[in-house]
């Protein structure tokens, strides 16, 4: 399946660390999103990279994108304990039906 | 102004009854979808509509059937109740079915005893 994953599960760090997210797929993709889900909530987009960008930032967040290893990384930096939810990657698939399929996520919790 | 609401947020019920979860967007989006998050985080698409016109059918059960009366509205109606149908169900919109960013809402969590 297109299904992506996320690595790790979950990760603690302090306030003020920055937090790496890992994602992987396994087909071709038009493109990569990041949602972030806080606990008993809906996922929020994030930001989104296109198969032909290598990298993009918003505000806090860096994300890369490598098609040839097919994976993708979320950075945040100078944490803050506001950003503890739970963050999942979602691709599409070239020539697929017009669908996302999301990882099963990587918990992040930032200690105050 | 909630973007995309859906009701109830919470549903318990026994097995083999019939429930319904009502979904609105009042973002002017032309696709709507529901999905199912299990116990363990995993998210799956299970209807997709654009503008009121079923697109995508994954391999969910027949008892599963999605009713859009408006490209506003996705309702999702599900005959007799399995317990492995507990889950959180949650409805979302996008300006475009070509796989642009997705608004979700808060998610109906359904529990079956």
């Amino acid at each position: 399946s297109q299904q992506g994953e996320e690595d790790p599960q979950a990760l603690s760090i302090q306030e003020g660390e920055n937090a790496t997210m890992n994602c992987s797929y396994k087909t071709s993709i038009n493109n990569l999103q990041w949602y972030r889900q806080n606990s008993g909530r809906g996922l929020v987009h994030l930001i989104l990279i296109r198969s032909n960008e290598r990298e993009k930032h918003s505000g806090r967040l860096r994300v890369t994108l490598d098609t040839s290893k097919k994976s993708s990384s979320l950075l945040i930096t100078a944490s803050r304990a506001a950003d503890t939810a739970s963050y999942f990657c979602a691709t599409d698939a070239v020539g697929g039906a017009n669908n996302l399929f999301f990882g099963t996520g990587t918990r992040l919790t930032v200690i105050p | 102004d909630t973007a995309v609401s859906q009701t109830p947020k919470y549903l318990v019920t026994q097995m083999g009854n019939d429930k319904s979860i009502k979904c609105e967007q009042n973002l002017g989006h032309d696709t709507m979808y529901w999905y199912k998050q299990d116990s363990k985080k995993f998210l799956k698409i299970m209807f997709s509509y654009n503008n009121k016109e079923l697109i995508i059918n994954e391999t969910v059960p027949n008892r599963f059937s999605p009713k859009s009366p408006d490209k506003a509205h996705l309702n999702l109606h599900i005959n007799s109740l399995e317990l492995g149908d507990s889950a959180v169900y949650f409805c979302a919109s996008s300006g475009t079915a070509l796989t642009g960013e997705l608004f979700f809402g808060e998610g109906s969590r359904l529990t079956v005893l």
